[in-house]
């Protein structure tokens, strides 16, 4: 079983549409929990991260973690064909935000 | 924000050549580098940490001799793929912080390797 569970779609919605991408995990140690963005052929670009259980927002963006079910989820909201990449779940244990283990990414295809 | 840059982007190479790969944290210095390798439609797998002015530290199954690190200034660390086989064709990519280990990291452009 992989540490880091990533469905890797594609995951394919009309524009303005809410996008859910999700992730699952077994180590509990994880603490550091972080989304990425990755368009073909370049490397990962920082979203968001968070520490420990609890949402954060930013701008159409808005990062949950649900410790007690392992369960991490990046939404997008009002969707644009510009947001159409892999989204990459990253997570690290208390060691900070170093040593990141990563999902396999989930493509996103945002159709005008 | 900061910047990391690697180059080359692309690079094809005959078996048993090697290959190096630069990686430059541009506006800020980072004592240490991650060098990370991403295989079609899998998961970006750790393969060491690269620390300045000392030796790298390598993951479980990721071959020292094979995957030379040097790290020899605050703003650059090079990989190289020695005698290169047309398994380790892949997608390396550089990352580092300009916050040590209080701040998410950041990762260059990646370098597509082939090797035929």
């Amino acid at each position: 079983q992989k540490e880091v569970e990533q469905d890797p779609g594609p995951l394919s919605v009309p524009e303005g549409a809410i996008v859910s991408l999700n992730c699952t995990y077994s180590n509990s140690a994880f603490q550091y929990f972080m989304w990425y963005r990755q368009y073909s052929r370049k490397g990962p670009e920082l979203l968001m991260y968070t520490y420990s259980s609890g949402n954060k927002e930013d701008g159409r963006f808005t990062a949950q973690v649900d410790k007690s079910s392992k369960y991490i989820s990046l939404f997008i909201r009002d969707s644009q064909p510009s947001d159409s990449a892999t989204y990459l779940c990253a997570m690290s244990p208390n060691t900070g935000f170093q040593k990141l283990v990563f999902g396999t990414g989930t493509r996103l295809l945002v159709s005008p | 924000g900061a910047v990391v840059s690697q180059h080359p982007s692309r690079v094809i190479c005959k078996s048993g050549t090697s290959v190096k790969i630069e990686c430059r944290s541009l506006d800020f210095q980072a004592t240490t580098m991650f060098w990370y390798r991403q295989f079609p439609k899998q998961s970006l797998m750790l393969m060491a940490t690269s620390n300045e002015g000392s030796k790298a530290t390598y993951e479980q199954g990721v071959e020292k001799d094979k995957f030379l690190i040097n790290h020899a200034s605050l703003t650059l660390s090079t990989l190289t793929v020695t005698s290169a086989h047309p398994e380790d064709s892949s997608f390396y990519i550089c990352s580092a912080s300009d916050r040590g280990n209080n701040s998410p990291l950041h990762f260059g452009n990646g370098t597509r390797l082939t090797v035929t």
